[in-house]
């Protein structure tokens, strides 16, 4: 089976650009995680989908951030302006309808660097 | 808001030596996981402990759970280099998200 599949792996963009963020979860899975992997601050959790559908977005951290599930294979982060602290690496994640267990699968994440 | 906290930071071993890793958590949970992340790679699932369990193996991998002092512990025995990774723990409360830890950085020499 396929796993959690994010694009592009590697981005290299100038401050102000706009950054999109691509993922496919896992077929079957409903749940579709966003988060932020730095030295600093570690993983954080931006959103979630649940269903395509918003659940919590208070991890977003500016306006700049939005993401999108347009439906139940892909999902979109954005960030518009980028800035040189958004620079770290997004890891999609998905899950799959909960059964008791919260195992999560991540992709390999995109790598952002904002100049 | 980080939820477990891995301890130590950072720990460097010698191949066919035992690796320890601690984790600390602050509220009930319902269960604790413990992922991997290779560098350069996404963070994948190893071993799950509900919070009625004590003690589970899976081959190499021996986690502990003391909910009495919210801690539980991963322990790899007979380590290789191949086993160099960060290890991060996740607590489940019950939601839908997990939260995780910072990361323990193990390196593992030949």
């Amino acid at each position: 089976d396929a796993g959690v599949i994010q694009s592009p792996r590697h981005e290299v963009t100038e401050m102000g650009q706009e950054v999109t963020l691509r993922c496919k979860p896992i077929s079957g899975h409903d749940y579709l995680f966003w988060y932020r992997q730095t030295m600093m601050r570690g993983l954080e959790l931006l959103i979630y989908f649940n269903n395509n559908v918003p659940i919590d977005d208070s991890g977003m951290p500016e306006d700049r951030f939005s993401a999108k599930m347009p439906n139940a294979s892909f999902s979109t982060l954005k960030i518009q302006p980028s800035e040189p602290r958004d620079s770290a690496v997004y890891f999609c994640a998905s899950r799959a309808p909960r059964q008791g267990e919260n195992t999560i699968y991540f992709g390999e994440g995109s790598w952002l660097t904002v100049v | 808001s980080q939820q477990g906290e891995e301890d130590p930071q950072a720990l460097s071993i010698q191949e066919g030596e035992n690796a320890t890793m601690n984790c600390s958590y602050k509220t009930s949970i319902n269960n604790l996981q413990w992922y991997r992340q290779n560098s350069g790679r996404g963070l994948v699932h190893l071993i799950l402990i509900r919070s009625n369990e004590r003690e589970k193996h899976s081959g190499r991998l021996r986690v502990t759970l003391d909910t009495s002092k919210k801690s539980s512990s991963l322990l790899i025995t007979a380590s290789r280099a191949a086993d160099t990774a960060s290890y991060f723990c996740a607590t489940d409360k019950g939601y839908s998200t997990l939260t995780f830890g910072k990361g323990t950085m193990l390196l593992v020499s030949p």
